[in-house]
């Protein structure tokens, strides 16, 4: 079946450290593809998103490439700051369903 | 604000309770959902709804029921209460935007321990 497999946390990074948390995807068709963040105490909120292949999404510094080759969805921020700390949920749509599959989420600290 | 607003934040049941955890949007969305959230385990989808009149199981099902009572409502209940329910239960609904891109947005989450 249709899946998300991102990497295990927690990730540690000091403040203005590049950042990479991988993200690859199981799919028939072709999905559209998310990052969610959510900051402690809070509901996930989306980062950003891609919808097909090659597709460039970016928010807040972020940005996510969709790769149909490789089945990923990477993603990065140049300079992370301490209010980046959070845990990141790698996400696909199916189109045929509207169904919505999560990946385990990656806590992210960011140390001053 | 506009969102989705659920009730209550906080529950403590004992085993074998019942309760029902109430969600509201007000985004005119077709779609809503509930997820339960476990540590390592991520979020996992436990039923939703693609229109109003219509619900579909998700991941997690077993022991929970739901109602769409209207566009605007989605219930999750819970019959007969067990310590593996205790959870974070997120709500959720969605637009979809064209070309699939089926965006969520969250409530900030019910709280519900079972002992």
């Amino acid at each position: 079946g249709d899946s998300v497999t991102q990497m295990e946390g927690p990730v540690t990074l000091s403040e203005e450290a590049f950042l990479t948390i991988n993200c690859t995807y199981t799919a028939t068709g072709y999905p559209s593809l998310f990052w969610y963040v959510q900051y402690p105490g809070e509901g996930l909120q989306l980062l950003l998103k891609a919808t097909k292949a090659d597709d460039k999404g970016s928010n807040k510094g972020f940005e996510a490439t969709y790769r149909k080759e490789t089945t990923s969805f990477h993603l990065e921020k140049g300079s992370v700051q301490v209010s980046d700390s959070a845990v990141y949920f790698c996400a696909l749509s199916r189109n045929r369903d509207d169904k919505i599959i999560f990946g385990k989420g990656t806590r992210l600290h960011i140390l001053p | 604000n506009a969102g989705v607003t659920q009730t209550p934040k906080f529950q403590v049941l004992k085993t074998g309770q019942s309760m029902t955890l109430q969600c509201a949007q007000d985004m005119n969305h077709n779609s809503m959902y509930w997820y339960r959230q476990d540590p390592g385990m991520g979020l996992r989808l436990i039923y939703y709804s693609a229109s109003e009149g219509t619900t579909d199981k998700g991941e997690v099902p077993n022991g929970y029921n739901v109602s769409r009572l209207n566009k605007r409502e989605f219930s999750l209940r819970l019959e007969s209460a067990a310590p593996s329910q205790t959870s974070v239960y997120f709500c959720a609904s969605s637009a979809r935007l064209g070309a699939g891109a089926n965006v969520l947005t969250f409530g900030a989450g019910s709280r519900l321990t079972v002992l």
